[in-house]
């Protein structure tokens, strides 16, 4: 398994819609993870940080599934400027630099 | 005011040339990153250095020299460029080493002809 793997889409969806984009990660000793956002042209941005089952902002969750070894990000009520690429982003261990997915685009259409 | 500030944006140079990018953040951390994101957008640590100290240096080539003066600034030297060197990329910095909130610069876009 890679260190971390995401489905690059895109997801097309319309505006209102749900959506729900997963991340599967190989080290299993990882205690946190993340979701940064990068919109066209720009710098990553982080979104949301995961440490234990699960956390929520908003119209975002995300949610941690250690015994299967991947997390999920939903969006609800999805809007317009939710259209970027997520990234899924694992520390590999201690103290070393995180670890970017390739990222899921996501275009919200109207 | 710009919290990671990398120079330039663009750069559009020849196989062959030497060229830097310099990357400069006013957010007291003591850590900063090179990353580089290719055609594929896959987003690579190259380097890490925390208070001017290199930390971490992913097999890059050693035509790439990272340089940081103090820990406020992480530059980033290329000797020889190739074409496989065309990607964009980003400066970061972070409070601490293995923080996991990391500050982007807004990237520079390297094209090598």
């Amino acid at each position: 398994r890679k260190e971390v793997e995401q489905d690059p889409g895109p997801f097309n969806v319309p505006e209102g819609a749900t959506v729900a984009f997963n991340c599967t990660y190989s080290n299993s000793a990882s205690q946190s993870f993340f979701w940064y956002r990068q919109d066209c042209r720009k710098e990553p941005k982080l979104l949301m940080s995961v440490y234990s089952s699960g956390n929520e902002d908003g119209r975002f969750t995300a949610q941690l599934n250690r015994a299967s070894q991947y997390i999920s990000l939903l969006i609800r009520d999805s809007k317009l400027s939710d259209s970027a690429t997520y990234l899924c982003v694992v520390p590999r261990s201690g103290n070393t630099p995180l670890v970017f997915g390739k990222g899921t685009r996501l275009s919200v259409i109207a | 005011d710009t919290a990671v500030s990398q120079t330039p944006k663009y750069l559009v140079t020849q196989m062959g040339n030497d060229k830097s990018i310099k990357c400069e953040q006013n957010l007291g951390h003591d850590t900063m990153y090179w990353y580089k994101q290719d055609s594929k957008k896959f987003l690579k640590i190259m380097f890490s250095y925390n208070n001017k100290e290199l930390i971490i240096n992913e097999t890059v080539p050693n035509r790439f020299s990272p340089k940081s003066p103090d820990k406020a600034h992480l530059n980033l030297h290329i000797n020889s460029l190739e074409l496989g060197d065309s990607a964009v990329y980003f400066c970061a910095s972070s409070q601490v080493r293995g923080d996991e909130k990391l500050f982007f610069g807004s990237g520079t876009q390297l094209s090598v002809l």
